[in-house]
């Protein structure tokens, strides 16, 4: 059973372009988190996707930032006009939800480097 | 608004020595998540603790969870080089639909030496 994909693993953008980010979650998984590590931090909560819904975007920036888990496909967390602060590692998780509880098996990452 | 406060942020210890890492938090909750982070990589699941009292133990870690004093500790002992690694505890704050929602602390950077 693969584990949890994200692509790219590294991206470098420009201020003001767009960054795409991807998540595809594990097999049989169908609630998908975003988080964001700055250096030397930990990881903060953006958003909870299930398909076609956005269940909680609490930890969303306002401007810039959205998140979309489609019927068909992966996850994409999109960054438009990106700016230096932007730069951190995104991490995608996935859970099954169907235990009771929610344990998060998290991907390996896309680091994001904005020029 | 939940806090999660791991203590301490740095740890350096020698082979062989026991220590535990804490980890408070601020509201009520029983889902608690012990993760170890190597550099430049994700997240690895080491521990869910999901009732007051409970006790997981793999290796030379063992995590447990106090509800009612909002406290989880990870013990490590006898350290081996291989354990050097950032560990993050993370907590569920959510209810109904904000279920999942994981709120972690700073994280402890541990280093194991000789």
């Amino acid at each position: 059973n693969a584990g949890v994909m994200q692509n790219p693993r590294h991206l470098v953008r420009r201020r003001g372009q767009e960054a795409r980010l991807r998540c595809s979650p594990m097999k049989g998984h169908s609630h998908v988190y975003w988080y964001r590590q700055l250096p030397e931090e930990g990881l903060k909560f953006m958003v909870y996707l299930q398909k076609e819904n956005i269940i909680d975007e609490s930890g969303m920036p306002k401007e810039r930032f959205s998140a979309e888990f489609p019927k068909e496909g992966p996850s994409i967390l999109r960054i438009q006009q990106v700016v230096r602060g932007d730069s951190a590692a995104y991490f995608c998780a996935s859970s099954p939800r169907d235990r009771g509880y929610n344990e998060q098996f998290f991907g390996p990452g896309t680091r994001l480097t904005v020029l | 608004e939940l806090k999660v406060e791991q203590n301490p942020l740095f740890l350096s210890m020698q082979e062989g020595k026991n220590y535990t890492i804490y980890c408070n938090y601020s509201t009520t909750s029983d889902r608690l998540y012990w993760y170890r982070q190597d550099p430049g990589k994700s997240l690895e699941s080491l521990f869910v603790l999901l009732s007051n009292g409970a006790v997981k133990q793999e290796g030379r870690l063992m995590a447990s969870l106090d509800t009612k004093a909002r406290l989880s500790t990870l013990h490590i002992t006898a350290a081996v080089h291989d354990l050097s690694a950032t560990y993050f505890c993370a907590v569920d704050s959510g209810g109904g639909t904000s279920y999942g929602k994981l709120t972690f602390g700073q994280g402890t950077i541990l280093t194991v030496h000789p």
